[in-house]
């Protein structure tokens, strides 16, 4: 099926750095997704893309939809402690009607 | 944003009992909901896509006798967890679409730990 691949698996970075994190796939996403889920709960959305191309900002979020549809990074700016904790990519293949296939995730620990 | 709600947050039954999780759109109708498990330290994997008044589809490897799934209302959908295992322990997760919203994506619920002695 669907794989999506995420890198790094984890990072360790000190209070104030910037963090890049990125997402791969074999397959063409319609639609690329960036969750934040603490320990204990569920996945927040932060950003949501739907074109090629997209570049969207969140605060300090900021991310990209790649041009061939098979990729999509997210950065960081001036990471706090309180961006810790599982990052997720997820994307669906063609509608926002379709579902979300999640990447594995990228650990972010700040150090303070 | 839209919320979406689980109810129990956590669960701790005997092993060969029935597990049922409730997940519900608090403030606006959900025609599709997605049950998801995640076992620690590991990504969400989709369990079965529920549409409201019919059938869930499962996904592949996913025993649908096992876990029953009911979406009778536009808020609702419940995930019964039949004849439960300690294997069946782990993190489920449900998220909810709004029917209204084209290119709205899904927003997930809190989550229920369930844990099978």
């Amino acid at each position: 099926g669907q794989q999506l691949n995420q890198s790094p698996q984890s990072m360790f970075i000190q209070e104030g750095e910037d963090v890049s994190m990125n997402c791969t796939s074999s397959s063409i996403f319609n639609t690329w997704l960036w969750y934040k889920q603490e320990p204990g709960e569920g996945p927040v959305l932060l950003i949501a893309l739907y074109k090629a191309g997209e570049l969207t900002s969140n605060g300090r979020l900021t991310a990209q939809f790649g041009i061939t549809r098979k990729d999509s990074f997210l950065n960081i700016s001036a990471s706090i402690p309180s961006d810790v904790g599982i990052y997720f990519c997820a994307g669906q293949l063609s509608t926002s009607y379709d579902k979300v296939i999640f990447g594995p995730g990228t650990s972010l620990s700040v150090i303070p | 944003g839209a919320v979406v709600s689980q109810h129990p947050s956590w669960v701790i039954c005997k092993s060969g009992t029935s597990v049922k999780i409730e997940c519900r759109s608090l403030d606006f109708q959900a025609t599709t909901m997605f049950w998801y498990r995640q076992f620690p330290k590991q990504s969400l994997m989709l369990m079965a896509t529920s549409n409201e008044g019919s059938k869930a589809t499962y996904e592949q490897g996913v025993e649908k006798d096992k876990f029953l799934i009911n979406h009778a209302s536009l808020t609702l959908s419940t995930l019964t967890v039949t004849s439960a295992h300690p294997e069946d322990s782990s993190f489920y997760i449900c998220s909810a679409r709004d029917g209204k919203l084209e290119k709205e994506t899904q927003y997930f619920g809190p989550g229920t730990r369930l844990l099978v002695l």
